[in-house]
């Protein structure tokens, strides 16, 4: 149980187009999403935080415009990722997590490359 | 403010070799704390987790006590095996926030 996939699980884009990446808790309902953002042999970046229903919230110097969140369902989060720049290149991996409960469950992770 | 830090890697090791990473967290109150593993190219997995003091989190050999008087949460397994060659992240939650380590590689010879 409490498995989070993610799709795709890597994809290549240019620069300038816009790339969107599904989270899915596919056994439970996930009240809360988690977006994170790891760069090579480095530890996770907590980008933002969703909620079913209502709007993402932020870590300090996320952009929000540019990294756009939907929490539409208790089961799917998107994040997408707009106007791609080659900095943008990176490991983008969410998880889910039951109310209340104090453990995430990870998804595998999706790897962008901007070229 | 709320913070963890863990042994730097990497942590090198030969087959069946009595592995340690120390962890150790400042927070407030009683979090929750986790050991997460990655392997390459992966996702985190939940290794352990501990909720309350004293409480000892285990799975696949892999132990580790909550300490609330030394904030730790130190990783320990008896024999290690080249399989669990991976990156392992300490953290704990408080809420709905999870703050991590920077990780610590481990790398096991035959």
């Amino acid at each position: 149980g409490a498995v989070v996939s993610q799709h795709p699980s890597w994809v290549i884009c240019k620069s300038g187009t816009s790339v969107k990446i599904e989270c899915r808790s596919l056994d439970f309902q996930a009240t809360t999403m988690f977006w994170y953002r790891q760069f090579p042999k480095q530890s996770l970046m907590l980008m933002a935080t969703s909620n079913e229903g209502s709007k993402a919230t932020y870590e300090q110097g996320v952009e929000k415009d540019k990294f756009l969140i939907n929490h539409a369902s208790l089961t799917l989060s998107t994040l997408t990722v707009t106007s791609a720049h080659p900095e943008d290149s990176s490991f983008y991996i969410c998880s889910a997590r039951v109310r209340l409960a104090a453990e995430q469950f990870f998804g595998p992770g999706t790897r962008l490359t901007v070229l | 403010g709320n913070s963890v830090t863990q042994m730097e890697g990497p942590v090198t090791l030969s087959e069946e070799a009595f592995l340690t990473i120390n962890c150790t967290y400042t927070a407030t109150g009683y979090p929750s704390l986790f050991w997460y593993v990655q392997y390459p190219g992966e996702g985190l997995q939940l290794l352990l987790k501990a909720t309350k003091a004293d409480d000892k989190g285990s799975n696949k050999g892999f132990e580790a006590t909550y300490r609330k008087e030394t904030t730790s949460f130190h990783l320990e397994k008896g024999s290690v095996q080249v399989s669990d060659s991976a990156v392992y992240f300490c953290s704990f939650t408080r809420g709905n926030m999870l703050t991590f380590g920077g990780g610590t590689r481990l790398m096991v010879k035959p």
